[in-house]
């Protein structure tokens, strides 16, 4: 089974500060990962797919990077609708969830 | 816009059964596979179980034997079955649309999700 971790678990910023996450696969997924963004008692919202397309109707200050096995989301200027959990997703065998990063306000 | 709205969740005793719906609407329900996904209280998300538009499926090894994924087309529905239910089945299941026909990629429509509880 493909396992998937995240780093920070938790993460605290400010409005306006530049955050990344980082998910790393433990084999190579290719390019087959996706981020989504999830607030307290919502269901998940996808935001990248294919590890940087960005998906329709999310804010271009979201971004994705990477391949194989190491992977970034980073928020350019964080803003007060951003506080939330994030994870990725690994589908490239079967499906795989990394543990999730809470933003939390500073 | 795309829909998915759950039913079928509430308090069930361990070794019971539920079932789970998952209603389709706002897209051609037929062509697209469709996953179920868990989140038990306060902890992260974790894939159950996923069928593709031809009908296959494929289940995580914590549920497989035990729970079933199955779709009526006709119904634009989809369902999970759990059987042998444990007190670590406890979670809001979501019902999730993926873009992909045969392939299963990513989720890119999300249900609200429905609370399965299993408890004495």
């Amino acid at each position: 089974d493909i396992q998937m971790t995240q780093s920070p678990s938790t993460l605290s910023a400010s409005v306006g500060d530049r955050v990344t996450i980082t998910c790393r696969a433990s084999q190579t997924i290719n390019k087959w990962l996706a981020w989504y963004q999830q607030k307290p008692g919502k269901a998940p919202k996808l935001l990248i797919y294919k590890a940087s397309t960005l998906e329709s109707g999310v804010p271009s200050r979201f971004s994705g990077s990477g391949s194989e096995t190491e992977f970034t989301l980073t928020i350019s200027s964080l803003q007060p609708d951003d506080f939330a959990t994030y994870y990725c997703q690994q589908y490239d065998t079967y499906w795989t969830f990394g543990q999730g990063t809470k933003v939390e306000i500073k | 816009e795309v829909q998915l709205l759950e039913s079928g969740g509430g308090l069930v005793q361990p070794g019971g059964s539920l079932r789970l719906s998952c209603a389709a609407s706002e897209f051609t329900f037929s062509t697209y596979a469709m996953t179920w996904v868990r989140q038990a209280p306060g902890k992260g998300l974790e894939w159950v179980s996923a069928i593709n538009s031809g009908g296959d499926t494929y289940y995580a090894d914590s549920v497989k034997g035990r729970f079933t994924i199955s779709r009526d087309n006709s119904k634009r529905t989809l369902y999970l079955q759990m059987n042998s239910l444990r007190a670590e089945d406890t979670a809001v299941y979501f019902c999730t649309k993926t873009p992909g026909i045969g392939l299963i990629e990513y989720s890119d429509y999300w249900g609200q999700g429905a609370l399965v509880t299993v408890s004495s």
